[in-house]
């Protein structure tokens, strides 16, 4: 089945510096969505993208969708305590899927004041 | 709006027990989704709903079943819970509307089966 490759796995960093993580997919999507999920709490939607080569930003926080449509990019500028969280990549192929999300592992990130 | 809740906030099951794990939203989406999150990992599709009346397996249907008899509701129902079921459970939903689609998710439900 497809599968996201999601990097880094984990992140520290100190406040105030900028982060990068990213997803890969050796298919094709057609919607990149960007989750954060805070301790004992469900995913929140924090970037939607939905055509190649796409650049959204939401605050402090960036998103592209890759132009082959097999990856897409999350940044955090100036990174504050609250950033701490996991965050998710999930891609979207609905061509035959119903509209089924493939989510990413993960990446955690830890924020030092 | 509430938008998606679930209930109940935890649940200790022993094996061989049933339960239901209730979803509801309230902003009129026609797919709804039920996913489990095990540690570590991302989310992996259970079952999923077009509309009231039609559901679908996803990656790990087995041991679950779901109807969706409303617009608003998409109970999970566990038959005979096995510990393999321990996870958390998120309930999500979204209008699908030409091929744009963003997922809202529930608080989720911590299920522990022993």
């Amino acid at each position: 089945g497809q599968q996201l490759n999601q990097s880094p796995q984990s992140m520290f960093i100190q406040e105030g510096e900028d982060v990068s993580m990213n997803c890969t997919s050796s298919s094709i999507f057609n919607t990149w969505l960007w989750y954060k999920q805070d301790p004992g709490e469900g995913p929140v939607l924090l970037i939607a993208l939905y055509k190649a080569g796409e650049l959204t930003s939401n605050g402090r926080l960036t998103a592209q969708f890759g132009i082959t449509r097999k990856d897409s990019f999350l940044n955090i500028s100036a990174s504050i305590p609250s950033d701490v969280g996991i965050y998710f990549c999930a891609g979207l192929n609905y061509g035959g899927s119903q509209g089924n999300l493939i989510f990413g592992k993960g990446t955690k990130l830890s924020v030092k004041p | 709006n509430a938008g998606v809740t679930q209930t109940p906030k935890f649940r200790i099951l022993k094996i061989g027990q049933s339960m239901t794990l209730q979803c509801t939203q309230d902003m009129n989406h026609n797919y709804m989704y039920w996913y489990r999150q095990d540690p570590g990992m991302g989310l992996k599709l259970i079952y999923y709903s077009v509309g009231a009346g039609i559901t679908d397996k996803g990656e790990v249907p087995n041991g679950y079943n779901v109807s969706r008899s409303t617009t608003e509701d998409f109970p999970l129902r566990l038959e005979l819970a096995a510990p393999s079921q321990t996870s958390v459970y998120f309930c999500a939903s979204s209008y699908f509307n030409s091929g744009q689609q963003e997922q809202y998710f529930g608080p989720g439900t911590r299920l522990t089966v022993t």
